[in-house]
């Protein structure tokens, strides 16, 4: 059964920094991992998907990497911004286009 | 843009109560699904639809059905609300590209049930 994982749970960084943010997941057959951004109650909102065959997909000041031998990606956030500030939600989807997530990162990005 | 809407971003019923929540697409998607998010439990798939009239159960679909009459719109029923479906409610949909890989999905800005 495929299980996915975000380390850390929460994250507090300081305005202007460049941080990683990490997922892994335990099956390698996977077709895509996508990505989302999710506020305070409110929905979640697409970042990046990056296909099977793909390493990495870049979109502004994020850029994600996918390496599925090893099960693992990461999300990288250049040059940090408070309005950053949110829960970070990494999934992966098997065939049928199910999505598998993982519990979140909590970013905080102090002014 | 894609756009995801969901009838209610909150709504408060009663147990026992015959529950309607109401998930609409504007992006002739052919996949539509719904989960639940939980302190946690994270996000969890409840069920989803590949087509008009097709439904597939998903990992925890107890206690909840769904219709999907026409493709842009897809429902999501409590037949007897329990206190233990208080939860947010998240619709999502995707296109169906043929292949998976392709498959991004787009979420709604969510549906926060209280069941008393």
């Amino acid at each position: 059964k495929q299980e996915v994982t975000q380390i850390p749970a929460a994250l507090s960084v300081p305005e202007g920094e460049n941080l990683v943010l990490n997922c892994s997941f335990t099956d390698s057959a996977i077709y895509n991992l996508q990505w989302f951004r999710q506020d305070p109650g409110k929905g979640l909102t697409s970042l990046l998907l990056i296909q099977s065959s793909q390493r990495e997909q870049t979109s502004g000041r994020l850029n994600a990497s996918l390496d599925k031998s090893s099960g693992r990606s990461t999300l990288y956030i250049a040059a940090s911004q408070p309005g950053d500030s949110a829960t970070y939600l990494c999934a992966v989807s098997n065939q049928g286009g199910k999505l598998i997530f993982g519990q979140g990162t909590e970013l905080s990005v102090k002014p | 843009d894609v756009k995801v809407t969901q009838s209610s971003r909150y709504l408060v019923k009663r147990t026992g109560e015959k529950v309607f929540l109401e998930c609409v697409q504007d992006m002739d998607h052919e996949n539509m699904f719904w989960y639940r998010q939980d302190p946690g439990l994270g996000l969890r798939l409840i069920y989803f639809s590949y087509d008009v009239k097709m439904k597939e159960k998903g990992d925890i679909p107890e206690g909840y059905s769904v219709s999907r009459e026409k493709k842009e719109r897809f429902s999501l029923i409590l037949e007897s609300a329990s206190t233990n479906q208080t939860s947010m409610y998240l619709c999502a949909s995707s296109f169906d590209s043929g292949t998976s890989a392709y498959n991004e999905q787009f979420f709604g800005p969510g549906t926060r049930l209280t069941v008393l």
